[in-house]
């Protein structure tokens, strides 16, 4: 079966600090990759999509930036974060069938 | 572009009570419709979904049927239990090249009292 796994779970960041989040997926090849916020209050706003190694799409200009090294890894990084950057991040993997499963978030707060 | 319009909460019950999420969207083509729970401190789960018009997902005893003629997907469930307690995200999704976008309400909280 298919896992997805978040790390870390918590995190509090000074502004200005650089950011790097990780998701990885088990037991699936090929899947399509999304990094979503999720602002305190507020739906889901989608953020980043992958559909291969090396292939990102930005959905919302900001300062964040996303990579995927490999073909189960996907990662969300900062070279200097905002107070606005606080949120619970969350990861998310589809195949080719348009459910998308979520992993189990990071929360981040920006000081 | 897709939109998807919840109701507002939070939505607060007393066990066993009868519930609805309402949910209406606006999409071009013919989007699949979905609702996702999101329990306390924890990522989104799939609850239910529906493909096509007049199917009806359900699951956990939550049902929603997608009605093609009014936009709508409304989330029920017959007797609500204190377990039931988190947000509730209805969702369409969006089909571009080889990948499907999501498109989220802004959430529902339910919060059921014993």
């Amino acid at each position: 079966s298919q896992t997805i796994h978040q790390w870390p779970a918590t995190l509090v960041q000074p502004v200005g600090s650089p950011l790097s989040l990780e998701c990885t997926v088990e037991g699936t090849s090929n899947p399509n990759l999304y990094w979503y916020r999720q602002a305190a209050g507020r739906g889901l706003q989608l953020l980043f999509y992958s559909v291969g190694i090396g292939q990102i799409s930005s959905e919302v200009p900001q300062n964040l930036s996303a990579s995927r090294p490999q073909d189960r890894q996907f990662i969300l990084s900062s070279k200097k974060l905002l107070l606005s950057d606080s949120g619970f991040y969350l990861c998310a993997w589809g195949g080719s069938q348009e459910t998308q499963y979520f992993g189990p978030g990071t929360r981040l707060l920006v000081l | 572009g897709n939109s998807v319009t919840q109701m507002e909460g939070p939505v607060t019950l007393s066990e066993e009570a009868f519930l609805t999420i309402n949910c209406t969207y606006t999409a071009t083509g013919y989007p699949s419709l979905f609702w996702y729970v999101q329990y306390p401190g924890e990522g989104l789960q799939l609850l239910l979904k529906a493909t096509k018009a007049d199917d009806k997902g359900s699951n956990k005893g939550f049902e929603a049927t997608y009605r093609k003629e009014t936009t709508s997907f409304h989330l029920e469930k017959g007797s609500v239990q204190v377990s039931d307690s988190a947000v509730y995200f209805c969702a369409l999704s969006d089909r571009g090249g080889s990948n499907y976008k999501l498109t989220f309400g802004k959430g529902t909280l339910l919060t059921v009292n014993p």
